[in-house]
């Protein structure tokens, strides 16, 4: 079973700064099949990026995926007011995994 | 538009039972593997099964085998979780999940 460690657990920032979120693997993951997902209160998760770093349909391009192996990085360049919420990474390789979130709040 | 509408939750006693159903849409339901996933209140997300097409394999994680079954009806574009001898900690929001695309979910609470 792959585990997913995701850090920080939350991130305090202000709106305009760059947020920089980490996700290891315990193996290597196949064909980097790597998501990541944001969720806000009282909403489903909602996909972000797939394939470690291809971007979903509608989604800004201040959202961007990197990494490959174990180590990914999920990266948004200028936060805006709406982007404080919940990511999630998630695998989808072997059925799914999803790692224990980072918490991004308002600072 | 893919769209996944779960129902069924709702509130059951310790070892009580519940069938949760996924009505799928907007895709070729018999082509996908099918989740279910689960959030606890405040907490994260937890893959509860897996189901590929054809039903050739199933997959539960290790916290409800032996009490949860995942099933489909490809005729019916629908997803099932018959959930037997429910505990406390099985309360949670579960989601029928296609990899990225996910329903609204369905709130299943265990409580005496």
């Amino acid at each position: 079973e792959i585990v997913l460690t995701q850090s920080p657990g939350t991130l305090s920032l202000s709106p305009g700064e760059r947020a920089t979120l980490s996700c290891r693997a315990s193996q290597s993951i196949t064909s980097n099949y790597l998501a990541w997902c944001q969720q806000k209160p009282g909403q489903a998760p909602r996909l972000l990026i797939y394939g470690a770093s291809s971007r979903a349909t509608g989604i800004p391009d201040r959202f961007s995926g990197s990494g490959s192996g174990t180590d990914f990085t999920l990266t948004i360049s200028r936060l805006e007011p709406e982007d404080f919420a919940v990511y999630y990474c998630q695998q989808y390789g072997t059925s799914l995994t999803f790692g224990g979130g980072t918490k991004v709040e308002i600072k | 538009e893919v769209q996944l509408v779960e129902s069924g939750g709702g509130l059951v006693k310790p070892g009580g039972s519940l069938r949760l159903s996924c009505a799928a849409s907007g895709f070729t339901f018999r082509s996908y593997s099918m989740n279910w996933v689960r959030q606890a209140p405040g907490k994260g997300l937890e893959w509860v099964s897996s189901i590929t097409s054809t039903s050739t394999y199933i997959y539960y994680a290790d916290s409800v085998k032996g009490r949860f079954t995942i099933s489909r009806d490809d005729a019916k574009n629908s997803l099932f979780l018959q959930m037997n001898s429910l505990r406390p900690e099985d309360t949670a929001v579960y989601y029928c999940v296609r990899t990225f695309n996910w329903g609204q979910g369905t709130l299943v609470t265990v409580s005496s």
